[in-house]
C-alpha cells in the first residue's frame, strides 16, 4: 500500500538549469498539493491539482514556476532556470477529495530537496 | 487572515519526561485542527486531529484538546521517548480554501536518553 512517491529525494542543479520534480500520489487519490518548506520554516502551500486540471496556484512564483498533473503519470513541479533562493524542501500531498472544512487530511510524501550551486 | 502560532523550538527533554507544545490560532470559524510529525529527512506524518471544539485527538501517546475559548491546540504526551525526535507542526486548513493548509513554523523536539 504505497504512499506518496516523490522523487528524487535530492536533487542539485546549478543556477540558469532546470529542475523537474515528480510526485505520484497514492493509490486512489485525485488531488495532488505541492508545498515548498525553506529552511527551519513551516511549509508554504504552492499549488493544488486534479487530473489535467489546475484548480489552484495561488502560491506558486509568478515566473520559472509550472506545475502540472496528467491524465497518466506523476504530477510534476518544473522550475526553470533556477536560482540560489530556489534551495529548499518541495513536498507533495494527495487526498481522496477535499471536505467541506478541510476534514480530510492530505497524505505527505517524503520530499525532494533541492539544492542549488 | 487565518494563521497559526507555535512556541519556537528547540525543545529538549530527558526520555520519560512530560511535553507540552503551545499551539494557537487565529481563524474564521471552527476549522479542523491538526498536528503533523516530521522526522529528520521524511515528509510530515499526519500525527493527530480535532474536528470541532472540545474534541481530543489521541494517537501514539500524543493528546490535543480543540479549545475554542482560548483559540489553542497544545500538544501533550506524558512520557516522551527517544524516538519522538522530531520537528512538529500544528496546522489548519484555510476557510475559503480548505485545501490550503496553513503551517505553524514548526517545533523541534529533542529527547536524551
Amino acid at each position: 500500500n504505497a504512499g506518496v512517491m516523490q522523487n528524487p529525494r535530492h536533487l542539485v542543479r546549478r543556477r540558469g538549469q532546470e529542475a523537474r520534480l515528480r510526485c505520484s500520489p497514492m493509490k486512489g487519490h485525485s488531488h495532488v498539493y505541492w508545498y515548498r518548506q525553506l529552511p527551519e520554516e513551516g511549509l508554504k502551500f504552492m499549488v493544488y491539482l486534479q487530473k489535467e486540471n489546475i484548480i489552484d496556484e495561488s502560491g506558486m512564483p509568478k515566473e520559472r514556476f509550472s506545475a502540472e498533473f496528467p491524465k497518466e503519470g506523476p504530477s510534476i513541479l518544473r522550475i526553470q532556470q533556477v536560482v540560489r533562493g530556489d534551495s529548499a524542501a518541495y513536498f507533495c500531498a494527495s487526498s481522496p477529495f477535499t471536505g467541506p472544512d478541510g476534514n480530510q487530511p492530505q497524505h505527505f510524501g517524503d520530499g525532494t530537496r533541492l539544492s542549488i550551486l | 487572515g487565518d494563521s497559526v502560532t507555535q512556541m519556537e523550538g528547540p525543545v529538549t527533554l530527558s526520555e520519560e519526561a512530560f511535553l507540552t507544545i503551545n499551539c494557537t490560532y487565529t481563524a474564521t470559524g471552527y476549522p479542523s485542527l491538526f498536528w503533523y510529525v516530521q522526522y529528520p529527512g521524511e515528509g510530515l506524518q499526519l500525527l493527530l486531529k480535532a474536528t470541532k471544539a472540545d474534541d481530543k485527538g489521541s494517537n501514539k501517546g500524543f493528546e490535543a484538546t480543540y479549545r475554542k475559548e482560548t483559540t489553542s491546540f497544545h500538544l501533550e504526551k506524558g512520557s516522551v521517548q527517544v524516538s519522538d525526535s522530531a520537528v512538529y507542526f500544528c496546522a489548519l486548513p484555510r476557510k475559503e480554501s480548505s485545501y490550503k493548509l496553513i503551517f505553524g513554523s514548526g517545533t523541534r523536539l529533542l529527547v536524551r536518553p
